[in-house]
């Protein structure tokens, strides 16, 4: 089965900071990466599909990128309401595994 | 408005049994893939199983796999999932997840969530 691992396990950052995160799959899976929010005490929701494609109401601060094993998210611009855990996850086949998040915090 | 609401979680002891059932509204559920994800408390999300628009094809994690069951009753508009043999690591919210029309696990609308909680 193909794991999904990503960096960093948290972060914490000043408003208006550029924020980068990794999602990596130890296989290659093409552009079938998808990245979900979840704010605290909140349900999941999607941001990012096919890698880079944003969901319809996603903010354009919001960005992915990658294909095959490698993956990024970015936040050009960060907000306060950006706060939140934020998973990638593999949909291209089963097991549709999700990475272990990662979580992000106003400095 | 698409909702997907959750219910039949509760407190059930250890090798115990569950039913969780998912109400589905304005979308045309026959046409989507359905999915259910955990969330064990304070942890990440765990996807558990998804099966497609036809109910031909199912999928399982490892967690899940010859104890947990995934079915569909498109006249109901309902998914369900059949918990046995149930485990204090099972405890978690888990979701009701609509998956896509094409991709069974790419899952844009999420139901609130519904409590297990293995204990005795």
């Amino acid at each position: 089965d193909i794991q999904m691992t990503q960096s960093p396990s948290s972060l914490s950052a000043s408003v208006g900071d550029r924020v980068t995160i990794t999602c990596r799959a130890n296989q290659g899976i093409s552009n079938y990466l998808a990245w979900y929010q979840q704010k605290p005490g909140k349900v999941p929701k999607l941001l990012i599909y096919a890698a880079s494609t944003l969901q319809s109401g996603v903010p354009s601060r919001f960005s992915g990128s990658g294909s095959g094993t490698d993956f990024t998210l970015t936040i050009t611009s960060l907000q306060p309401e950006d706060v939140a855990s934020y998973y990638c996850q593999k949909y291209n086949s089963g097991p549709f595994t999700f990475g272990p998040g990662t979580k992000v915090d106003i400095k | 408005e698409v909702q997907v609401v959750e219910s039949g979680g509760g407190l059930v002891k250890p090798g115990g049994s569950l039913r969780l059932s998912c109400a589905a509204s304005g979308f045309a559920f026959s046409s989507y893939s359905m999915n259910w994800v955990r969330q064990a408390p304070g942890k990440g999300l765990e996807w558990v199983s998804s099966i497609s628009s036809s109910g031909s094809y199912i999928y399982y994690a490892d967690l899940a796999k010859g104890r947990f069951t995934i079915s569909r009753d498109d006249a109901k508009n309902s998914l369900y999932l059949q918990m046995n043999s149930l485990r204090a690591e099972d405890t978690a919210i888990y979701y009701c997840a609509r998956g896509g029309v094409r991709y069974t696990a790419l899952a844009d609308y999420w139901g609130q969530g519904t409590l297990v909680t293995v204990s005795s």
